[in-house]
């Protein structure tokens, strides 16, 4: 299985500043075949199913707003919100979608 | 658009076997490249994929848990369904369903609200 250890485990950050996630894999989740990072970043908020912010390690996914951004390759990455708003108080978590076991990271809690 | 919503028994007694309902809208577990998958989350705690159905009845499971896991598809009534045998307190999870990204990858763009699932006697 391929592990997901992501860091920190929570995280408070003022209204505006950026916040930084990082997620990292204990294999690389690169694909040589098509240069492309298997890796996923979701949200989750309370009482909510996670939401897809991220995939292929850095592609933003349609309606999201660009304050997030994803960036890394093989077996690391960081998930960035540069300018932090009240909503975007959540757990985050990355997702390997390399190979089975789908694994996902602990997940971050990000406060005000 | 796309929607999927659970449905299952809420409390489960230890060694009973879960039986949960995927409904879906939106799209065909017919069409090349779909894919609907399970993943699950205790209270608390983080994601755990479980399964995944492809359109062609390819099903992958987690290795962990592949021996009380059986994923199916009803084409026809747009449902998959997913059992779990020898349910366990540890097993008290909210259980989701997710469509794959179409002909892409497995990684998940919509979800289920979720269903909890309490195992006890």
């Amino acid at each position: 299985d391929i592990g997901m250890t992501q860091s920190p485990d929570s995280l408070a950050v003022s209204l505006g500043e950026r916040a930084t996630i990082n997620c990292k894999s204990s294999q690389s989740v690169l694909n040589s075949s098509n240069n492309k990072n298997y890796l996923a970043w979701y949200q989750q908020k309370p009482g909510q199913p996670p939401k897809l912010l991220i995939y292929w390690a850095s592609t933003r996914e349609s309606g999201v707003p660009d304050r997030f951004s994803g960036s890394g390759s093989g077996t690391d990455f960081t998930l960035s919100i540069s300018s932090l708003q009240a909503e975007d108080v959540a757990v985050y978590y990355c997702q390997q979608h390399y190979s089975t076991p789908y694994t996902f990271g602990q997940g971050t809690k990000l406060e005000i | 658009q796309i929607t999927l919503k659970e449905s299952g028994p809420t409390l489960v007694k230890p060694t009973q076997t879960l039986t949960l309902t995927c409904t879906f809208s939106g799209f065909s577990l017919s069409t090349s490249g779909v894919g609907v998958g399970w993943i699950r989350q205790p209270p608390g705690e983080a994601l755990e994929w479980l399964a995944l159905i492809f359109w062609s009845d390819e099903r992958r499971y987690s290795p962990s848990l592949n021996s009380r896991l059986t994923i199916t598809k009803d084409t026809s009534k747009n449902q998959v369904v997913l059992t779990m045998t020898n349910m366990d307190p540890v097993d008290t999870a909210t259980y989701y369903c997710a469509h794959r990204r179409t002909a892409v990858a497995d990684f998940f763009d919509y979800w289920g609200q979720g269903t909890l699932v309490t195992v006890s006697s």
